[in-house]
């Protein structure tokens, strides 16, 4: 299984660009990128998949570089209620881990 | 609506009685875990089950049972609670596609535990 390494807390402000790295230097050929974003008491919920390159939605982006060994998740103009951990997991299928996730505050 | 429930959502016991936690998915899902998540540590794999009577351990598995008599149910079992186990647990589903790359999971609201 690839391990991720991400920053533990991240401090912004409400309206900014929030960017979270995430690093999985062995991650491997077949295997996905996925984020899921946590509230407190509340179980996580789903964010963003992706394999390469760029993928987006409503909620946020995901940067994938060519060598696929960090991804990038970039919540754009954050407010105070997008302050959660976020998991940055790596695998394919059900055979992915959570790590203890970077926890994002965001103040007024 | 489409979701993960779990009972209780919070329990008080005592070491070394018994204690069940439910789950129940209303998706039709192959794929059903446990996880228990503490300060620090994340959210580590106790159980998993890819289908109906077909279960395996994840990440910390010792001291629970896990039983998949059926699709829609997945019970967490603890058959002598210890005060190590007080954690929030999290029951989660997903479609449980081999091959899949859009695999999301689904969270229940948590369960948590406090084994005195």
């Amino acid at each position: 299984l690839a391990k991720t390494t991400q920053p533990i807390s991240m401090d912004s402000y409400e309206g900014q660009e929030v960017n979270i790295t995430c690093s999985h230097n062995n991650i491997a050929t077949n295997d996905y990128i996925t984020w899921y974003q946590q509230f407190p008491s509340q179980g996580p919920r789903f964010i963003i998949q992706g394999y390469k390159t760029k993928v987006t939605n409503e909620v946020a982006s995901l940067f994938i570089p060519a060598d696929r060994k960090s991804s990038t998740l970039s919540l754009p103009r954050v407010s105070l209620s997008d302050t959660a951990v976020y998991y940055c997991l790596v695998g394919l299928d059900n055979d992915m881990r959570f790590g203890a996730g970077t926890r994002l505050t965001v103040k007024p | 609506e489409a979701q993960v429930t779990q009972n209780p959502r919070y329990l008080i016991t005592v070491t070394g009685k018994k204690l069940t936690v439910t789950c129940s998915q209303n998706m039709n899902h192959e794929y059903m875990s446990w996880y228990r998540q503490d300060p620090g540590l994340g959210l580590r794999q106790i159980y998993y089950s890819m289908n109906v009577e077909v279960t395996d351990k994840g990440d910390v598995p010792e001291g629970y049972k896990v039983s998949r008599k059926e699709k829609r149910n997945f019970p967490l079992i603890l058959e002598s609670p210890s005060p190590n186990q007080t954690s929030l647990y999290f029951c989660a589903s997903s479609l449980g596609l081999a091959g899949g790359s859009t695999d999301t999971q689904y969270f229940g609201p948590g369960t948590r535990l406090t084994v005195l």
